[in-house]
């Protein structure tokens, strides 16, 4: 089992859409959750740290669920900028921070 | 202005050579990293220092070498290059090795032939 699993996709939606990806992790030690953003051919980049009591900003909501070792994002009114791949990034401490990677999920948002 | 910077951006070579990816961050961060991103995109960790200390050295074969002259640098160096080898190589920086927000680099496309 991969230590954290996402679905590829990709989702294809129209603009102002919403959509809901899902991430699930194994290490029940994890600390810290993120979603990151990486357009084709370019590095990734922090879109949202994920907490416990969910946090919004703007059009993205995410969310953690540690009882079920699972994160979520929602974007909401989808615009043809936010056509990327979304990356669940978590964070496992053992006397040094780990950083494990999602495979990320492709969106495409189209006019 | 480029907070983490690498270079090359692109490196061709053939099977058995030995090349090396520099990185340099002028954002003042304790920690980088090198991580791999393969054909499937998956992209995985390789190395983390923290001011110039080797922290993290995930399953890599021993031909990958990293050095840390200063903690605003980290290079990659890699000997005996095979096919295998070929994917992008992302150099990241944080604050310190507990920080949430990692900055990359643009990445270095290396091509074994």
């Amino acid at each position: 089992r991969k230590e954290v699993e996402q679905d590829p996709g990709p989702f294809n939606v129209p603009e102002g859409a919403t959509v809901a990806f899902n991430c699930t992790y194994s290490n029940s030690a994890s600390q810290s959750f993120f979603w990151y953003r990486q357009d084709c051919r370019k590095e990734p980049k922090l879109l949202m740290s994920v907490y416990s009591s969910g946090n919004e900003d703007g059009r993205f909501t995410a969310q953690l669920n540690r009882a079920s070792q699972y994160i979520s994002l929602l974007i909401r009114d989808s615009k043809l900028s936010d056509s990327a791949t979304y990356l669940c990034v978590v964070m496992v401490g053992t006397g040094g921070f780990k950083t494990i990677f999602g495979a990320g999920t492709r969106l495409f948002v189209k006019a | 202005d480029t907070a983490v910077s690498q270079t090359p951006k692109y490196l061709v070579t053939q099977m058995g050579n030995d090349k090396s990816i520099k990185c340099e961050q002028n954002l003042g961060h304790d920690t980088m990293y090198w991580y791999k991103q393969d054909s499937k995109k998956f992209l995985k960790i390789m190395f983390s220092y923290n001011n110039k200390e080797l922290i993290i050295n995930e399953t890599v074969p021993n031909r990958f070498s990293p050095k840390s002259p200063d903690k605003a640098h980290l290079n990659l160096h890699i000997n005996s290059l095979e096919l295998g080898d070929s994917a992008v190589y992302f150099c990241a920086s944080s604050q310190d090795d507990v920080s949430y927000e990692q900055y990359f680099g643009p990445g270095t496309r290396l091509t074994v032939t």
